[in-house]
């Protein structure tokens, strides 16, 4: 099961420039995307959504863009810092029933360097 | 700032014993949810909780595997007869009425010997 996928399993970046983290998902039901951020041996923390209504959502550093034909989302991170350093995941929502659950990519592991 | 906890943190229990993994979720949510990740697997939906029962449940949550809310603050997660595949880290979920953003709790490794 493929839906939700994060083809690049790390990236790194140095610290004050722009990192790009990638998703893309061939469920054309899903209707919310949010990307979580995840530290070892900590679970994920909630860092940014976007509605499929939209495409763009922006928050401080953090701007998730999202290109709905060609079912394609990115988060841009600038100036990286190395506290960002982390796992990525992409997440979708998907509703059954008048009740969400999320379906997780595989992640994208970001170092950024000094 | 309000956050979801889980106890315990390690849990090591042996192949066909029963485990109980508790979660306290944000104190006004009303909905929750338990997630597992096998090592080096994804992040995968185990099940969904709302108004005291389940709303969804994921072809993994199988007769083995039971949810509860026993009181007005935990959200338990109950594996009946562990298997070694069960090894994994379980992660609770809770998300607020109308909210479409669900906040995780840090975990429980489970530890199937």
């Amino acid at each position: 099961d493929q839906q939700v996928k994060q083809n690049s399993p790390s990236l790194s970046v140095q610290e004050g420039r722009i990192s790009i983290l990638n998703c893309d998902y061939t469920n054309s039901m899903f209707d919310y995307f949010l990307w979580y951020k995840k530290y070892p041996a900590e679970g994920p923390t909630f860092l940014i959504s976007i509605s499929s209504i939209k495409d763009k959502n922006e928050d401080g550093r953090f701007t998730v863009f999202l290109n709905k034909s060609a079912k394609h989302l990115s988060l841009h991170i600038v100036p990286s810092q190395p506290g960002d350093s982390a796992v990525y995941f992409c997440a979708a929502r998907e509703i059954s029933g008048g009740y969400n659950k999320l379906i997780f990519g595989a992640g994208t592991r970001l170092a950024v360097h000094p | 700032e309000p956050e979801v906890t889980q106890t315990p943190s390690h849990q090591v229990t042996q192949m066909g014993q029963e485990v109980i993994l508790r979660c306290v979720p944000i104190s006004n949510h009303l909905y929750f949810y338990w997630y597992r990740q096998i090592l080096g697997q994804k992040v995968e939906f185990l099940v969904s909780f709302y108004n005291n029962e389940i709303s969804e449940k994921s072809e993994i949550f199988d007769d083995q595997f039971s949810v509860e809310r026993p009181d007005g603050s935990n959200f338990t997660l109950k594996i009946r007869s562990t298997k070694l595949e069960d090894s994994a880290m379980y992660f609770c979920a809770s998300g607020g009425q109308g909210t479409d953003t669900q906040y995780f709790g840090p975990g429980t490794r489970l530890t199937v010997l």
